[in-house]
């Protein structure tokens, strides 16, 4: 592993039903996020963690939940999705907090449709 | 409240110099980021800037003024590869990116 990995690359899913997006980094950064991206907006911090051990909420939390119990993973949890959260998630890391060393790096997205 | 403004859509020749605009307005200030993101890709990291000044990188250079709450990213030598969207993120006092929706650049030959 290089950087950061999530999975699934895509997904389609039932209204309803519970997901979990997987991000997983290798370079030993303290801070992780999870963002969601849809057309013609910015991208919308969901949850944040600073460190292992602590989250945080973002801009657009309501309907996801997050956990940090290591410094390397960081999962996405849709508790029971709906069609508003078909979007294209992206999970960043960085060395945090703080100048440079707050340099965002992405993984490559899980593009997710909820019907 | 936090607020980005940059040009939705530019369009350059190849060969030529683009420079991309962005205003903003943030609770306090921490650096400002621009980010690369082509179609279908995650975003990449271009540049950072804390001091007021040009930052200049290859063919990227990122202008900064602070008392204006005013970014540009300098584009030269363009090529096709350029063709992309290009974030602007300042830093907030809570050292959370504020991102806007971005400028897609069109590279035509």
């Amino acid at each position: 592993i290089a950087g950061i990995t999530q999975a699934p690359t895509s997904q389609i899913l039932a209204a309803g039903r519970r997901m979990t997006l997987r991000c997983t980094q290798d370079m030993r950064h303290n801070a992780m996020y999870w963002y969601r991206q849809d057309l013609g907006l910015g991208l919308r911090l969901i949850h944040y963690s600073n460190t292992a051990g602590t989250t945080g909420k973002g801009e657009v939390p309501d309907g996801y939940s997050v956990s940090r119990a290591n410094t390397d993973d960081f999962p996405l949890t849709l508790a029971s999705a709906v069609p508003s959260q078909t979007s294209v998630y992206f999970c960043a890391s960085s060395e945090g907090p703080g100048g440079s060393g707050d340099t965002q790096y992405f993984g490559p997205g899980t593009r997710l449709t909820v019907l | 409240g936090q607020n980005i403004d940059q040009p939705t859509e530019m369009t350059a020749t190849e060969g030529a110099i683009v420079q991309i605009n962005c205003t903003y307005q943030t609770s306090g200030f921490n650096g400002l980021f621009w980010y690369q993101q082509h179609a279908g890709e995650a975003p990449t990291f271009l540049s950072y800037n804390v001091l007021d000044g040009l930052e200049e990188k290859g063919r990227f250079s990122s202008f900064l003024s602070r008392s204006k709450g005013y970014s540009y990213l300098l584009l030269k030598e363009l090529q096709m590869k350029d063709s992309a969207s290009y974030l602007c993120a300042p830093m907030d006092s809570n050292y959370q990116l504020i991102w806007g929706a971005g400028t897609k650049l069109i590279i035509k030959p």
